[in-house]
């Protein structure tokens, strides 16, 4: 079965820290691996996408890093800020297009 | 703004109704998907459409049915409700099949 685990559930850390969140999936073989940012309330924000050929992409203070032979991802924040709380969600698509599975996703509190 | 719109933005309905949502894609965008969220759920992935066409399917319920139209607007009817109806239902918009998705800003819908 098809699945995506994101650990941890959830982590509360200083303002200026850095911290990492990490993604296991089954689904293989994948097509894009990407991760999310949901504020309380709206819709995800992508922050990166990767194929199954790319190790690592950033996007400002966020990188995300793929490794397709243990089939694990993490996205890794840095010098986070008040505004990075939120829930961060991995989403694997099937390589044949017709599934999207997502992961619970792991709730950031940043606090001051 | 994505440039994605949803309406109603609330809807507040009895068990045993009908309601439908609506969503209109970012202008171009050929791709529409509908998600499910739930309260201290992660998105569940319910339907895909591309160019009036269904290409995916995810966990949607046989008491949901959903269409795009000719000019790419697409409807989630959602039939004999029940309190476990009640979530946010997001909708994603995206110009092919397995592009980036922008997220509408949601429909919360409450079963009473």
């Amino acid at each position: 079965k098809n699945q995506v685990e994101q650990s941890p559930q959830s982590l509360i850390i200083l303002e200026g820290k850095n911290c990492t969140l990490q993604c296991n999936y089954t689904v293989s073989p994948f097509s894009n691996l990407r991760w999310y940012k949901q504020d309380t309330g709206r819709g995800p924000v992508s922050l990166t996408i990767m194929t199954f050929s790319e190790n690592t992409k950033s996007n400002g203070r966020y990188t995300a890093t793929l490794d397709a032979d243990t089939k694990q991802s993490s996205l890794h924040i840095t010098a986070s800020q008040l505004s990075d709380s939120a829930s961060y969600i991995c989403v694997v698509r099937n390589q044949a297009g017709t599934a999207l599975i997502f992961g619970k996703g792991t709730t950031l509190s940043v606090s001051s | 703004d994505s440039g994605v719109t949803q309406t109603p933005k609330h809807l507040i309905t009895a068990t045993g109704q009908r309601v439908t949502l609506r969503c209109s894609p970012r202008s171009g965008d050929l791709s529409v998907y509908w998600y499910q969220q739930s309260l201290d759920q992660g998105l569940q992935f319910l339907i895909q459409y591309y160019n009036g066409e269904e290409r995916a399917k995810g966990n949607i319920l046989e008491r949901f049915s959903a269409q795009q139209f000719p000019d790419l607007h697409s409807e989630l009817n959602l039939s004999s409700l029940e309190l476990g109806d009640s979530a946010l239902y997001f909708c994603a918009s995206s110009p092919q099949q397995g592009g980036e998705q922008y997220f509408g800003p949601g429909t919360r819908l409450t079963v009473t």
